[in-house]
């Protein structure tokens, strides 16, 4: 079945450090989704990646998608302590959906 | 629109005990689905439903029972709760086109 890596685990950055989480598929995706779940909340959808290549940006974050349809990164630039909170990527593969494990993001002031 | 509810928010179970985690949504999504979180380990799929009257097992199905009689509700079972059931139970609901997920707020299970 379809495995579904994602790194790291955890980071810790200091306010105004940039952060990147990194999505690995075993297997050729249709799309690719990213989540955020703040402390004590439930995930929240940020945005679908569907296009090899394919690059979009929500203010300070950067998603990209990997020629091969198989990675995913999220880049976000000057981190704030509002970005605090767990990333998943979510891998979509037909009518299969698996998410990531998370990258658990700390921001320090 | 609610978006997707789930009740209770927090319940402690004894072993043994059973319990229905309610979930329910009203934007018409054909799918719906029931993931656990525990620390470390990401949301694990545990039951799906594509559509009324259709459900699947997931990754974990193990102790879980589910149903699908309307699109609206998908409620699940735990027949006799285990403390290995201790976790955060999110239901997401999507429709098919996108696939985006919307999830409720969680219930807080702890089994002792």
């Amino acid at each position: 079945g379809q495995q579904v890596m994602q790194i790291p685990q955890y980071q810790h950055v200091q306010e105004g450090e940039d952060f990147t989480t990194y999505c690995n598929s075993s297997t050729t995706l249709s799309n690719i989704q990213w989540y955020k779940q703040r402390p004590g909340g439930h995930p929240v959808f940020l945005i679908q990646l569907v296009k090899s290549g394919e690059v979009k940006k929500q203010k300070r974050l950067t998603f990209q998608f990997g020629e091969a349809k198989k990675n995913s990164s999220l880049h976000i630039t000057a981190t704030q302590t509002t970005d605090v909170g767990t990333y998943f990527c979510a891998a979509v593969n037909n009518n299969d959906m698996r998410f990531g494990a998370g990258t658990r993001l700390t921001v320090k002031p | 629109n609610a978006g997707v509810t789930q009740t209770p928010k927090f319940q402690v179970l004894k072993t043994g005990q059973s319990m229905t985690l309610q979930c329910a949504q009203d934007m018409n999504h054909e799918y719906m689905s029931w993931y656990r979180q525990d620390p470390g380990m990401g949301l694990r799929l545990i039951h799906y439903s594509v559509g009324a009257g259709i459900t699947d097992q997931g990754e974990v199905p193990n102790g879980y029972n589910v149903s699908r009689s309307t699109t609206e509700d998908f409620p699940l079972r735990l027949l006799s709760a285990a403390p290995s059931q201790t976790s955060v139970y999110f239901c997401a609901s999507s429709n098919r086109r996108d696939w985006k997920q919307f999830f409720g707020p969680g219930t807080r299970l702890t089994v002792l």
